[in-house]
């Protein structure tokens, strides 16, 4: 079974702190995908990143930098000078390959960590 | 902006009341999905369609209703629902289901939220 656990339930920051938001995840498969993904007060789940078990690459975008690490089945997620605009609750998911004994289609969520930037 | 559309944005409705969810997108993606998401949860999955036709039904009571009348628009027909029913749902699509062993990306629409009185 595939599980997902965001430890952090809430995090309070002032704006132009850098925070990060933990990711630990539990799988069987060799091959997997994990995912963040962001949802504003508005409710839209917005997409940012997706990885695959192969790319240990870490990602940077902009403000935005994702550091996956197999050893220790994390994926944590950093933003860099926070703003106001990065208040949300932020999804880490993970999925696994087509031949798990399901399909790649669905997505086993952690519970989420909203994120309250402070002015 | 979102491709993926959704009407309304909030809906009220009675236990003895039919409505209906909508979601669109204008992506050429041919699998589509439908979520339920209680507060302070994650979004649980409800339904898939895939090409047009309902590929998985998570055990959905079937006062919910899925309908998928062309690869871009998806339908949630409610009946009888209860008030626990009150939730933010929300539609996604994606590409495909995935093949060769990599799934494609999930995008989501808005959301409708619903309450049940």
């Amino acid at each position: 079974a595939q599980k997902v656990t965001q430890a952090q339930t809430e995090i309070s920051v002032v704006e132009k702190e850098d925070v990060t938001l933990d990711c630990v995840y539990e799988t069987r498969d060799t091959t997997y995908y994990l995912f963040w993904y962001k949802q504003p007060p508005s409710g839209e789940l917005v997409f940012l990143i997706r990885r695959n078990s192969f790319d240990e690459q870490n990602e940077i975008s902009g403000r935005y930098s994702w550091n996956f690490q197999k050893s220790t089945s994390s994926f944590n997620f950093t933003i860099t000078a926070s703003q106001v605009v990065d208040s949300a609750v932020y999804f880490c998911a993970l999925t696994g390959p087509h031949n798990s004994g399901g399909s790649n289609y669905k997505l086993t969520f952690g519970k989420g960590t909203l994120l309250t930037v402070n002015p | 902006d979102t491709e993926v559309t959704q009407t309304p944005k909030h809906l009220v409705m009675g236990m003895t009341n039919k409505k209906s969810l909508k979601c669109e997108q204008h992506m050429g993606h041919r699998a589509m999905y439908w979520y339920k998401q209680k507060a302070k949860k994650p979004p649980e999955l409800m339904f898939v369609y895939s090409y047009e036709k309902l590929s998985i039904n998570e055990s959905v009571p079937s006062r919910f209703s899925p309908e998928c009348p062309n690869s871009s628009l998806l339908n949630l027909h409610l009946h009888a629902l209860q008030p626990e029913d009150s939730a933010l749902y929300l539609c996604a699509s994606s590409q495909d289901l995935g093949a060769a062993g990599s799934p494609d990306t999930q995008y989501f629409g808005p959301g409708t939220r619903l309450t049940v009185l």
